[in-house]
């Protein structure tokens, strides 16, 4: 079974600079997908960024962008030019290739405070 | 706002009881999805359901069970209510359910078992 593991409980970051959240899983899979989802205050669930493991480069939205090291099954979060509107939990999740696309394994999440 | 609804938003309810939690998908969305999110175990997929159909399954206690409605609406049933099942429970939708399309997440039920 995949796991997906966040080592920072907490971050924090002042507002216009960068922070980067931490993410590993482990799989014996070559095909799979990976997501960063953000849980605000109002506790839905919005999609943030998603890479797909057979792409190389690394996707990019706006002020997000991952660092994805498939060797070392790392998946980092960037987010630069910090906002207020940032704070919130970040979940890291994976998908395996080919099953239900909402079939997702989540790490335990990590809590950004923005500092204005 | 995601389109999803989830009714109702809070519910308290004692041990051994029985409760419904109700999930309306995006407009034009077959699939729905349960999770559960706790303090224990975290994010948790439960169940999927496309179309009407179990599609898929994850940790999803047997006190538990899922449908789907003709109108695509679906309910998620927690009988024998525990303490340990207090938690917040997700329904999430989308068009599809294997390509890679975007899953709409709602705004969850806040379930307290007292």
């Amino acid at each position: 079974a995949q796991t997906v593991t966040q080592s920072q409980p907490e971050m924090s970051v002042q507002e216009a600079e960068t922070v980067t959240l931490s993410c590993t899983y482990d799989t014996s899979e070559s095909d799979y997908y990976l997501f960063w989802y953000k849980q605000p205050p109002s506790r839905q669930m919005i999609l943030v960024i998603r890479q797909e493991a057979y792409k190389q480069q690394n996707a990019t939205e706006n002020r997000f962008s991952v660092n994805f090291q498939k060797a070392a099954k790392s998946f980092s979060l960037k987010i630069s030019d910090s906002q207020l509107g940032d704070a919130a939990m970040y979940f890291c999740a994976y998908r395996s290739d080919g099953t239900s696309y909402g079939k997702l394994t989540f790490g335990q999440g990590t809590i950004l405070t923005v500092h204005p | 706002d995601s389109g999803v609804t989830q009714t109702p938003k809070h519910l308290i309810t004692a041990t051994g009881q029985r409760v419904t939690l109700r999930c309306s998908p995006r407009s034009g969305d077959l699939s729905v999805y349960w999770y559960q999110q706790s303090l224990d175990q975290g994010l948790q997929f439960l169940i999927q359901y496309y179309n009407g159909e179990e599609r898929a399954k994850g940790n999803i206690l047997e006190r538990f069970s899922a449908q789907q409605f003709p109108d695509l609406h679906s309910e998620l049933n927690l009988s024998s209510l525990e303490l340990g099942d207090s938690a917040l429970y997700f329904c999430a939708s989308s068009v599809g359910s294997i390509y890679n399309e975007k899953l709409f997440f709602g705004s969850g039920t806040q379930l307290s078992v007292l």
